[in-house]
């Protein structure tokens, strides 16, 4: 099946600096990708919807220029966490699929912020 | 209003019993898809099962079986014979093809499975 890798799956940050992590399908071609955010025993939450070669679409209350998004070619896409604070961190995780019956998922990026 | 919605938060089972996880849904979209999925420890998102709103026959997977229920808008996930490994958070997600943007998919809360030796 696709196969959608997402780096890094751990990191560390100190406060104030910012956190770009990467979502690549591998063997397709991906016009739309989405990235979600996960609270510890919570389920998750789109954040926004990332579109190749255009702006990003935003869920209602996440904050575009706290979450930038970057989808510059068919494959890739990065979340970039500006300015980051203990209260960003969290379980982010990306989704892509070729086709309406599908959603293949990368492997989630665990964030702390220190 | 929940979309997509898991009544039972945590739930025993017992190793190689069976177990039904619930699913109902609330979409005005004519045209739309149900996903179930697997979410052990480490966090990755397993695929399990795919049912679309025009399908004719329930989905089946191996061990996973949709019971799916359009006029009552439930997509139960059924698991056979549970195996230690089942253990994990299973969370049921809707697309709607037609009047949602952008093919995203909305998730229930989570069922968090527990199999007992």
């Amino acid at each position: 099946g696709a196969v959608v890798s997402q780096h890094p799956s751990r990191v560390i940050c100190k406060s104030g600096t910012s956190v770009k992590i990467e979502c690549r399908s591998l063997d397709f071609q991906a016009t739309t990708m989405f990235w979600y955010r996960q609270f510890p025993k919570q389920s998750l939450m789109l954040m926004a919807t990332s579109n190749e070669g255009s702006k990003a679409t935003y869920e209602q209350g996440v904050e575009k220029d706290k979450f930038l998004i970057n989808h510059a070619s068919l494959t890739l896409s990065t979340l970039t966490v500006t300015s980051a604070h203990p209260e960003d961190s969290s379980f982010y995780i990306c989704s892509a699929g070729g086709r309406d019956t599908e959603a293949f998922f990368g492997q989630g990026t665990r964030l702390t912020v220190v | 209003a929940q979309k997509i919605t898991q009544t039972q938060p945590g739930m025993f089972v017992q190793e190689k019993e069976a177990v039904t996880l619930d699913c109902t849904y609330d979409t005005s979209d004519p045209s739309y898809g149900l996903f179930w999925y697997k979410q052990p420890s480490s966090g990755e998102m397993i695929f399990l099962i795919y049912q679309g709103s025009y399908d004719q026959q329930n989905a089946t997977e191996g061990r996973y079986s949709l019971n799916f229920q359009k006029a009552r808008k439930s997509a139960n996930l059924v698991i056979s014979a549970s195996q230690l490994g089942d253990s994990a958070m299973y969370f049921c997600a809707m697309r709607e093809l037609i009047k949602a943007a952008g093919n995203k998919l909305t998730f229930g809360g989570g069922t968090r499975v527990l199999v007992k030796p």
